[in-house]
C-alpha cells in the first residue's frame, strides 16, 4: 500500500521564480494537508484542502496557494520565492480531519537562491 | 509561532538508558500527537493521545497526556540505537491544523 508520494524530490530556484510541488495522498485518504519545515524547527501548517476546497489555512501570505483535484491528489504553488522559503515541503494526508493523526510523505526540499 | 515546548532540545545516550522527553503548553489540546522523523523523511506517526490522564505504551514507549491536556511526555525504556530520530510532539485544537513542538533530537549510542 503506497504512502504518500511527494514530487519532486529536490528543488532549486531562483528568487522572484514560481514553484509548484506535488503531492499524491495515501490511498483511501481523502485530505491533504501542507506544512513547511524550517531548518532546526517544526512542521508549520499552511493549509488544509477537503473535497477541492481549502478548509483552513495558516499564517503563511497568499503567495502560498494550492489545489486539490477529483483523485485526491495536491498541488502547492509558491509565487516570488524569496530566500526564506528555502525549507522542507511536507504533504500529510489523513482521512477526514486528521484528528487521530495524518500520513506524511518524505518532502519536497526546497532551496531558493 | 509554536504553542508547544518541549524539552530537552537535544538527547545523546547510550544503548540501554531511559529517557523522558517532555511537551508542554498553555493551552488545552483535543488531542496530542506524537511522530518521529528521520532526516531526509517525513514525520511518522507514533501515538495519538485523546483523554486527559491517558496512557499509552507502544513497546518500550510509553506515553502520557496530562490531565488538563496541556502537557504531555514520551518515556522510552532501554534505549536502543535505532531509536535515533526527531520526536515531535503536535496538538490539535479547533479547526484542522497541527501546532508542532520544535522537537527532541535524540541521539542513541551502541
Amino acid at each position: 500500500d503506497a504512502g504518500v508520494t511527494q514530487s519532486p524530490t529536490h528543488l532549486i530556484k531562483t528568487r522572484g521564480q514560481q514553484v509548484t510541488l506535488r503531492c499524491s495522498p495515501k490511498s483511501g485518504h481523502d485530505t491533504v494537508s501542507w506544512y513547511q519545515q524550517a531548518l532546526g524547527q517544526g512542521p508549520q501548517f499552511i493549509f488544509q484542502y477537503y473535497e477541492e476546497e481549502e478548509r483552513q489555512r495558516g499564517n503563511f501570505p497568499d503567495r502560498f496557494s494550492g489545489h486539490q483535484f477529483p483523485n485526491y491528489s495536491s498541488e502547492l504553488n509558491v509565487n516570488a520565492l524569496l530566500l526564506g522559503d528555502s525549507a522542507l515541503y511536507l504533504c500529510a494526508s489523513s482521512l477526514a480531519g486528521g484528528f487521530y493523526g495524518y500520513t506524511f510523505g518524505s518532502g519536497t526540499r526546497l532551496t531558493v537562491v | 509561532t509554536q504553542l508547544l515546548e518541549q524539552s530537552p532540545q537535544f538527547l545523546s545516550i547510550q544503548e540501554g538508558e531511559n529517557l523522558t522527553v517532555y511537551c508542554n503548553s498553555s493551552s488545552v489540546f483535543s488531542s496530542l500527537q506524537w511522530y518521529r522523523q528521520e532526516p531526509g523523511e517525513g514525520p511518522v506517526l507514533l501515538v495519538t493521545v485523546v483523554t486527559g490522564g491517558e496512557v499509552k505504551k507502544l513497546k518500550r514507549l510509553t506515553f502520557q497526556f496530562g490531565d488538563a491536556r496541556k502537557d504531555s511526555s514520551l518515556h522510552i525504556t532501554a534505549a536502543q540505537p535505532g531509536d535515533t530520530g526527531l520526536y515531535l510532539c503536535a496538538g490539535a485544537n479547533s479547526g484542522y491544523a497541527l501546532n508542532f513542538g520544535k522537537g527532541t533530537s535524540l541521539l542513541v549510542t551502541p
